[in-house]
């Protein structure tokens, strides 16, 4: 499996952000997807994942209200969408298969 | 959320000396149905993704040099390092993905003396 994701983002304070993460490959229905967000030196934050199969998601409490995860089975895509944005949230964005392969990181800058 | 607390912080160890880094849950990540530790360690250099050494606590990931192993478990986990390369300097990452809610360690940097 590996796994490819979009390319960097720079957004305004307010607005949202929506990452993808695509997987080629052979991929299971009994897996997930998770995603975790570094900001510049800072250690590893866990968002959310999702059920590739059943589409459940659980996203941790910090992020609940402003991040939506989903995916798309026939094109073996998911999505992480973080809306409200602050400077706070720049960060690298990483998605990955279970624990492992890991997408290469989508950097995402909030800024006005 | 089941908080993961990783010890040093930060540690120095001369080439060819063992390191050792620990972990520990808050609760039991051990599932006793099938008799797993939902633990995984990662490896992170500079502008890199984390790469996952060791799985259900001490499985090693296809590739990973065996002098990396891991051992513990209930709460109390252990990621050595048997004979320090210079291409091991990195900060190391403990998780669990035991709830529903996966969670980090916050990082052990690791140094060469």
């Amino acid at each position: 499996i590996q796994l490819v994701q979009s390319g960097p983002e720079v957004k305004k304070p307010g607005t949202s952000v929506r990452v993808s993460c695509k997987a080629s490959g052979f991929t299971s229905l009994d897996s997930v997807i998770q995603w975790v967000r570094q900001a510049r030196g800072q250690r590893l934050e866990w968002i959310g994942l999702i059920v590739v199969g059943s589409g459940d998601t659980n996203c941790a409490q910090k992020f609940q209200d402003r991040v939506t995860i989903t995916r798309d089975t026939s094109t073996s895509t998911a999505y992480m969408e973080l809306s409200s944005l602050r400077s706070e949230d720049t960060a690298m964005y990483f998605c990955a298969w279970g624990v492992a392969p890991w997408g290469q990181g989508t950097l995402v800058t909030v800024s006005s | 959320d089941i908080v993961m607390t990783q010890s040093p912080d930060s540690l120095t160890v001369s080439l060819g000396e063992r390191a050792t880094i620990n972990c520990k849950s808050g609760q039991s990540v051990l599932y006793t149905s099938n008799n797993k530790n939902y633990i995984a360690w990662y490896q992170q250099k500079p502008g890199q993704a984390p790469k996952l050494l060791i799985y259900w606590a001490s499985t090693r990931e296809s590739g990973v040099p065996d002098r990396f192993s891991g051992s513990g478990s209930g709460t109390d986990f252990t990621l050595t390092i048997s004979t320090l390369q210079p291409e091991d300097v990195a900060v190391y990452y403990c998780q669990q993905y035991y709830s529903t809610s996966w969670t980090f360690g916050q990082g052990t940097t690791l140094e060469i003396k």
